[in-house]
């Protein structure tokens, strides 16, 4: 089992739309949790990071996490174009190493 | 967000020569510094976890004789890939964690632009 698993998408989300991302980690004593945005050819961008049971907002994006379920996903709102990229989530394992699931490539079509 | 400059952005060059790249937090000290390599259409893999006045910790599968890592400050850590081969192509990222306040979670972690390394 991986660490960290996403589906690699893609996922096609019409623009307007709510893309819902998923993620399941393995360590049950993680304690931090990130989702990160990629275009092509940059490097990630820190969106949200959750520590809590339940749902975290931020403008359009809302995480949301499952400790018991190991579970932890992000709801963009609203889908723009400019949404398009591979959402990578992130989790910290250990006292401090990040481990990154594959991705998952989403694209909002007009 | 804080910031992370990484330098330089891309480099081209031969085999059997070697590469400095370097990682600095600008407006925050960083007690702990991450290298990730990406290949095309993957995901980061975490090649090394870097302290500031200690040795690093490389992954299972790193040669630490071959990805020399230094980082001598709370702001700056570097990464040399020596001897490059054309198997090291990839894009470089560093990134740090920002000093972790009292009682809190571990702190955020900010990315570098990435350097693209190309061996010829």
């Amino acid at each position: 089992q991986k660490e960290v698993e996403q589906n690699s998408g893609p996922l096609s989300v019409p623009e307007g739309a709510i893309a819902s991302l998923n993620c399941t980690y393995s360590d049950r004593v993680s304690q931090s949790f990130f989702w990160y945005r990629q275009y092509s050819g940059k490097s990630p961008e820190l969106i949200m990071s959750i520590y809590s049971n339940g749902d975290k907002e931020d403008g359009r994006f809302t995480a949301q996490l499952n400790k018991a379920s190991q579970y932890v996903s992000l709801l963009i709102r609203d889908s723009q174009p400019s949404d398009s990229a591979t959402y990578l989530c992130a989790v910290i394992q250990g006292a401090q190493k990040l481990v990154f699931g594959q991705g998952t490539r989403l694209t909002i079509n007009p | 967000g804080a910031v992370v400059s990484q330098h330089p952005s891309w480099v081209i060059c031969k085999s059997g020569t070697s590469v400095k790249i370097e990682c600095r937090s600008l407006d925050f000290q960083a007690t702990t510094m991450f290298w990730y390599r990406q290949f095309p259409k993957q995901s980061l893999m975490l090649m090394a976890t870097s302290n500031e006045g200690s040795k690093a910790t490389y992954e299972q599968g790193v040669e630490k004789d071959k990805f020399l890592i230094n980082h001598a400050s709370l702001t700056l850590s570097t990464l040399t890939v020596t001897s490059a081969h054309p198997e090291d192509s990839s894009f470089y990222i560093c990134s740090a964690r920002r000093r972790r306040l009292a009682g809190g979670p571990a702190g955020e972690l900010f990315f570098g632009e990435g350097s693209r390394l190309t061996v010829l």
